[in-house]
This record gives C-alpha cells, sequence and structure tokens, in this order.
C-alpha cells in the first residue's frame, strides 16, 4: 500500500533527551513536512523539504533538527533544546490534486516529556 | 493577524441537522483552499478541496468567495459519523506553505 508511516505512535522523552520522530513514504513525493498540533492552537510547520538534501525551517524550528538523505526518509529530531516538547507530531508529503497542491499525513506521534 | 481564523465552536447539533462552518484568511496571495476533517487523536484528512464557483460533494457543500477572503463549509443532514473537528487550510504557492486554522469542532447528538 502507498503512504506515509511514522513511528513511533507513542513516545516518552525524559528531560534532557534527543529522540527521533521517523517519517518514511512510498508515495515518490518530493516535498514533505512536519508540523506540531498543540490543543487549541492548530497546526504550526517545523520543517520542510522540496527536494532531497534539501530542507528549510518552518516557523517553529527551534529545538528541532531534520534531515534528508533520501527521498523517501524525512526524520525529525526533537532536541533537549526543545523546553515544551510534549505535543502530537504530523508528517506529510504534498501532493497535486485536482483541487490544488494538498496534503496527505502520516498517522502522527505522541510525544510526551516525563 | 493569523493567516487564517476559523469559529472554534463547540457545534452541537442534533442528527439531521444543517450546519455551517465559516473561515477567514488574511493573505489575498493565498492560491489553494481545502478543508480537512480530524478525529479525536488522529491525523487530518482532506474532506474537500474549495473552488471559487463553489463545489459540492454528497451531503457537504464548500464555498469560496475571494473578495471578502472567506471560506464556508455546509454539512446538510448530520450524521452522528460528522462529528470531528473541521480544519480550514489555505496554500500559497509562494514556498508552497499551508496555513491551517485552530479548526471547528462538531458534535452531532442522536
Amino acid at each position: 500500500d502507498g503512504g506515509i508511516t511514522q513511528s513511533p505512535k507513542y513516545l516518552f522523552r525524559k528531560e534532557g533527551q534527543n529522540v527521533t520522530l521517523s517519517c518514511e513514504q512510498n508515495l515518490n513525493h518530493d516535498a514533505m513536512y512536519w508540523y506540531r498540533q498543540d490543543p487549541g492552537q492548530g497546526l504550526r510547520l517545523i520543517y520542510y523539504s522540496q527536494i532531497v538534501n534539501d530542507f528549510q525551517k518552518g516557523d517553529i524550528a527551534e529545538g528541532y533538527s531534520v534531515s534528508r538523505e533520501k527521498k523517501e526518509s524525512f526524520p525529525l529530531t526533537v532536541t533537549s533544546a526543545q523546553k515544551n516538547p510534549t505535543a502530537f507530531y504530523l508528517c506529510a508529503v504534498g501532493q497535486r490534486s485536482k483541487g490544488g497542491y494538498g496534503y496527505t499525513f502520516g498517522s502522527g506521534t505522541r510525544l510526551t516529556v516525563v | 493577524r493569523k493567516e487564517v481564523e476559523q469559529d472554534p465552536g463547540p457545534f452541537n447539533v442534533p442528527e439531521g441537522a444543517t450546519v455551517a462552518f465559516n473561515c477567514t484568511y488574511s493573505n489575498s496571495a493565498s492560491q489553494s483552499f481545502f478543508w480537512y476533517r480530524q478525529d479525536c487523536r488522529k491525523e487530518p484528512k482532506l474532506l474537500m478541496s474549495v473552488y471559487s464557483s463553489g463545489n459540492e460533494d454528497g451531503r457537504f457543500t464548500a464555498q469560496l468567495n475571494r473578495a471578502s477572503q472567506y471560506i464556508s463549509l455546509l454539512i446538510r443532514d448530520s450524521k452522528l459519523s460528522d462529528s470531528a473537528t473541521y480544519l480550514c487550510v489555505v496554500n500559497r504557492f509562494t514556498g508552497n506553505q499551508f496555513y491551517f486554522g485552530t479548526g471547528t469542532s462538531l458534535t452531532v447528538i442522536p
């Protein structure tokens, strides 16, 4: 099945730890995105990549890092510099559709600091 | 001013009711418009694109007013399964960045 796979579904991080969230796609799309969702705030863009070996900061990149070594993969690392990392993290690919350019999301990773 | 603004609700309506959600966007350069549906603790999923001429998909009708920078979603004959959060999304081709509203919560009551 074509799609986007995020793992793990749930992740617990201790204070001061770095953690990496996985996002893999087999849709052959160039553009991939990472969003964070907090209650009552909607989705906020962390990083995006429009092509392999290139990525851009979004609105809230501080405390996060990414890499894009392969078209299929766009992992997100939440570093210890991110002071409030507890959130729902969503990876998306962009694809052109009849209505324009839309997103397909992965099923998300819930990160909790313990 | 936020890029996309929505009434957060919640909207609690009886089965069979008609309900309308509104959304405004601040940047006139916005090019593409969408409604996404998000179930509790799940990822958003595309409900429908919004075209300038208006478009319908079964019980759902979306409208766009570019002059007023306003988007709407009308749900007729509400079903229990329509209970979800509805996100208004706009896209500017420049930078290809999407902007999300905070969502409008709908609960359909038996």
